[in-house]
């Protein structure tokens, strides 16, 4: 079963709007990371927040903990068609397997 | 610094036949890992492995199987392939010094399996 549940399951949004994604898990954590995949390559490590963490900054993105709800949030602002892709997140459970969510299909109209 | 290189890219077999794909992780990197993503199962665990030795295990049946070589390249085996086994097979490297994946893991391409 997944650990981590994305939501929603696809968005569609228009270029230079900011988009949103979130992330629930069920079990404890260490750490929480996300990624972006494009179509038909691999993953890419986007950001790694650790449980003591409240939210961090990389460029554009803008990534919050709750580990209280067992939630994150992936905010990507002024959104670029570049943008267009996959976006997972991964949690490290107990049973020390990195495991990943269904994914959201991020669409960034032009 | 060469990223994480998956060969083939594609591959096609036919139903009972085995498969063998390679993995040449980040130079330097000692943990590999194997998943197996497909539409409907999204990404599924498939092994870790750090230094020769696997380190945790998917729940996949026997006919999965890996193992990681002294240099840290790793392959997976599929034998008795299923129409079900047609999926995309992402490696993924890191430096990974404990079990917990507290560093980020780098990804190559994977390779598309088609079973037929």
């Amino acid at each position: 079963s997944q650990q981590g549940e994305e939501d929603p399951q696809a968005l569609s949004i228009q270029e230079g709007e900011n988009a949103t994604m979130n992330c629930s898990y069920k079990t404890s954590i260490n750490n929480l990371q996300w990624y972006r995949q494009n179509s038909g390559r691999g993953l890419v490590h986007l950001i790694l927040i650790r449980s003591n963490e409240r939210e961090k900054h990389s460029g554009r993105l803008r990534v919050t903990l709750d580990t209280s709800k067992k939630s994150s949030s992936l905010l990507i602002t002024a959104s670029r068609a570049a943008d267009t892709a996959s976006y997972f997140c991964a949690t490290d459970s107990a049973n020390s397997k990195l495991t990943f969510g269904k994914g959201i299909t991020l669409s960034v109209r032009p | 610094k060469a990223g994480v290189t998956q060969t083939p890219r594609y591959l096609i077999k036919t139903r009972g036949q085995q498969v063998t794909l390679s993995c040449s992780p980040i130079s330097g990197h000692r943990s590999v890992s194997w998943y197996q993503q497909t539409p409907g199962q999204g990404l599924q665990f498939l092994f870790e492995y750090f230094s020769e030795t696997q380190r945790n295990k998917g729940n996949f049946p026997g006919r999965f199987s890996g193992r990681q070589f002294s240099n840290s390249r790793s392959e997976m085996n599929v034998s008795t392939l299923e129409l079900g086994d047609s999926a995309l097979y992402l490696c993924a490297s890191s430096t990974g010094q404990q079990s917990s994946y507290n560093s980020p893991l780098h990804f190559g391409n994977g390779t598309r399996l088609t079973v037929t």
